[in-house]
């Protein structure tokens, strides 16, 4: 079955430090991996994407993706955390079986304290 | 471009009360969906279309909901009767629907409080 896992609830980090967000994905063939986040009472909003090629992917906000095969995981990081990213992130993998859908994950609540 | 579109953002009513939600997606965009999202389920797929035709509508709750897509710029989320337990945010997405690569654009959501 094709599923998303974000392992954690939520994580904790300081203003400044690397942050990262875990997911780990679990698809037959090539997956198509995103990263969305949603802010207090905001809808969800794109970040990132893998598709195919480099498997760093850069997106908004200064966040950035590395997908990897071998650990099915593609962890959301960002090198210097901000206190305005704390907000809840969503991993999702593309349905292969219905290519219009995308499988979410929990959510991952991030939390940047000063 | 203003993104997606929804109205209102905000909904309080009675329980047994008749509800419609809307949905303006971007433009050009070919595939829609409707999603709702409690803290208790979290983020579920509700129904969605594809130039303007329902495809899986296996996430509908049950015969309360009801979704239409009369053309290719509104869709329409209906609850008849309202009950407390429907009480979440409802967010309407769209996507060019050509690709499995296509990215997903959601709307602001509209919070729905049945008492």
């Amino acid at each position: 079955a094709q599923s998303v896992a974000q392992p954690e609830d939520q994580v904790n980090v300081a203003e400044g430090n690397p942050l990262t967000v875990k997911c780990t994905y679990s698809v037959s063939g090539n997956p198509y991996l995103f990263w969305y986040v949603q802010y207090p009472n905001r809808g969800l909003q794109f970040l990132l994407k893998y598709i195919t090629g480099d498997n760093l992917v850069k997106g908004s906000y200064g966040f950035e993706a590395e997908f990897n095969k071998s650990q099915t995981s593609f962890h959301l990081k960002k090198p210097s955390a901000l206190v305005s990213d704390s907000a809840l992130y969503f991993c999702a993998v593309r349905d292969i079986r219905d290519t219009d859908k995308l499988i979410f994950g929990t959510g991952t609540r991030l939390q940047v304290f000063p | 471009d203003a993104g997606v579109i929804q109205s209102p953002r905000h909904e309080v009513t009675e329980m047994g009360q008749e509800v419609t939600l809307r949905c303006k997606p971007i433009s050009g965009h070919n595939s829609l969906f409707w999603y709702r999202q409690t803290m208790m389920r979290g983020l579920e797929l509700l129904i969605y279309f594809n130039n303007n035709v329902p495809i899986d509508d296996s996430g509908m709750p049950e015969d309360r909901f009801s979704a239409k897509m009369p053309n290719a710029s509104f869709s329409t989320l209906k609850i008849q009767p309202s009950e407390p337990r429907d009480s979440a945010v409802y967010f309407c997405a769209s996507t060019l629907g050509y690709t499995g690569a296509d990215t997903q654009y959601f709307g602001p959501g509209t919070r729905l409080t049945v008492l």
